[in-house]
C-alpha cells in the first residue's frame, strides 16, 4: 500500500511571496491533516478534513493561509504572503480510523 | 484542554539495552488514544504504537511497549534491546474525542550509543 505523498519536498522562497503544497493521502482514507512542525518543537495541527470538508481550522490562520481538498482526495496548503515565521516542516498525514494516522515525508519551507 | 508533556529533551542509551520515554498527558475526555511516532532525522513521522483509553492491556509492537498508567496519566515508551538505529526524536501524542487530530507533546531525543 503506498504510502502518504507530498511536493515538493522542499522550498525556498523570499518572505511576501506565495507557496503551495501538495499532498496525497493514502487510498481510501477519509481524513487528512496538515500540521505545521517548527524545529525543535511537535507538530501542530492547522486543518483536518473529513472527505472534502472541513472539521477543524481553529488553528489555521486565515489571513495567509488556505487549504483545499477538491474531490475529497488530493488536498493543497497554500500560504500567500509568507512570512519569516513560517519556516517549518509541513506535514500531512491522513486515517482511516481513530487508531491510526500516517504521515507523509513532510515539505520543509525556509523563507528568507 | 489537551496537553502532551515530555520531561526528557534528550536520553543516551547503550546498545542492546533497554530503555524507557516517558510521556504524561492531561485531558477531561474519559475516551482518548495515545500515539508514539519516531521522527528519524530524514523528518518522516514514523507510527509505532497506540494504546487507547478503554484497552484494558499494555499495547506491544515488536521491540515496543507502552506502560500504560491511566491513573497517573503517563503512556511511557518501551523500546527493547535498542539498535543504533532507534537514535532519532521520539513524540507522544494525544487524540481527542471530538475528532482525530492529535496533540503532540515537545519530544525527546534518543541517541544510541554502540
Amino acid at each position: 500500500e503506498a504510502g502518504v505523498a507530498q511536493s515538493p519536498r522542499y522550498k525556498i522562497i523570499e518572505k511576501r511571496q506565495s507557496v503551495a503544497f501538495w499532498c496525497n493521502p493514502i487510498s481510501g482514507h477519509a481524513t487528512l491533516y496538515w500540521y505545521q512542525q517548527i524545529l525543535g518543537q511537535g507538530p501542530k495541527l492547522l486543518i483536518q478534513f473529513q472527505n472534502n470538508g472541513v472539521v477543524d481550522d481553529s488553528q489555521l490562520p486565515k489571513d495567509r493561509f488556505s487549504a483545499e481538498r477538491l474531490k475529497g482526495v488530493d488536498s493543497t496548503l497554500k500560504i500567500q504572503p509568507a512570512k519569516l515565521e513560517d519556516s517549518a516542516v509541513y506535514l500531512c498525514a491522513s486515517s482511516s480510523s481513530p487508531e491510526t494516522q500516517y504521515f507523509g515525508p513532510g515539505t520543509r519551507l525556509l523563507v528568507l | 484542554a489537551q496537553k502532551i508533556t515530555q520531561t526528557q529533551p534528550g536520553m543516551f542509551v547503550q546498545e542492546k539495552e533497554a530503555v524507557t520515554l516517558d510521556c504524561t498527558y492531561d485531558t477531561s475526555d474519559p475516551s482518548y488514544g495515545l500515539f508514539w511516532y519516531k521522527q528519524p532525522s530524514s523528518g518522516e513521522m514514523i507510527f509505532l504504537i497506540y494504546q487507547g483509553s478503554y484497552d484494558q492491556q499494555n499495547a506491544t509492537e515488536g521491540r515496543y511497549s507502552l506502560n500504560f498508567q491511566k491513573a497517573r496519566k503517563s503512556a511511557n515508551l518501551v523500546i527493547s534491546a535498542s539498535q543504533l538505529g532507534d537514535s532519532a526524536m521520539y513524540f507522544c501524542a494525544m487524540r481527542q474525542r471530538a475528532g482525530n487530530m492529535l496533540t503532540f507533546g515537545g519530544g525527546t531525543r534518543l541517541m544510541v550509543k554502540p
